[in-house]
């Protein structure tokens, strides 16, 4: 089978880092996304791992490891607009996404 | 258009009912998404198409459900016999690349 564990919920201040943990189980692994959704809104491609390492994008960057199963969704310099959740989501073979079931990310002042 | 469009954005309608949920994607993109999400709960699969292959309806939570799409265009979720357990945001994604899907902005299908 497939399925993917998260955190519920993570709080933190503005101007925090917050690390958002992803492990899966998977029967084929083609690589790992995060999606964020804002509440009440779609949810909006933030990254793709492929392969193990870091990938950064401005604020945010994202981790693999293929051989701990283990990936992660780094936000760094919290802002108030990043109250969101987040879904890291894995790609099976036929380009099948498989969702975790989110992270609440709650920013306080 | 600019992005994938869904209609309608809310829908209400009596236990029982059948219900035709619509998605546009984005022009040119082979691979198409149906999910659901449950308020408070993550993104459930239902059903793919990608290009003109067989769709993969693993997803899909019993024979009320059912999808359709004409090529690579429009695509119809239909769910007959509405329960209120079907409540739920019905998520459209479309998508030309591995990496990254385009969501629409879903339909709110409310059974009473």
């Amino acid at each position: 089978g497939q399925s993917l564990e998260q955190p519920s919920e993570v709080t933190a201040v503005e101007g925090a880092i917050v690390q958002i943990n992803c492990t899966y189980q998977t029967s084929g692994f083609y690589g790992l996304s995060w999606y964020q959704q804002h509440d009440g809104g779609a949810p909006t491609f933030l990254s793709y791992n492929a392969l193990d390492g870091l990938e950064e994008t401005g604020r945010f960057s994202s981790f693999l490891s293929r051989s701990d199963s283990y990936g992660y969704l780094l936000l760094q310099e919290l802002q108030m607009k990043d109250s969101a959740s987040y879904f890291c989501a894995h790609k099976a073979a036929g380009n099948k996404l498989t969702f975790g079931g989110g992270t609440r990310v709650l920013v306080k002042p | 258009g600019a992005g994938v469009s869904q209609s309608p954005s809310n829908k209400v309608t009596e236990k029982g009912k059948d219900v035709e949920l619509r998605c546009d994607p984005i022009s040119g993109h082979t691979a198409l998404y149906w999910y659901r999400q449950r308020l408070g709960q993550g993104l459930e699969f239902l059903i793919y198409f990608q290009g003109n292959s067989a769709p993969d309806k693993s997803g899909l939570p019993s024979d009320r459900f059912s999808a359709e799409r004409t090529g690579e265009s429009v695509s119809t979720l239909t769910i007959q016999r509405t329960q209120q357990e079907d409540s739920a945001v019905y998520l459209c994604a479309s998508s030309s690349s591995v990496e990254e899907k385009y969501f629409g902005p879903g339909t709110r299908l409310t059974v009473t």
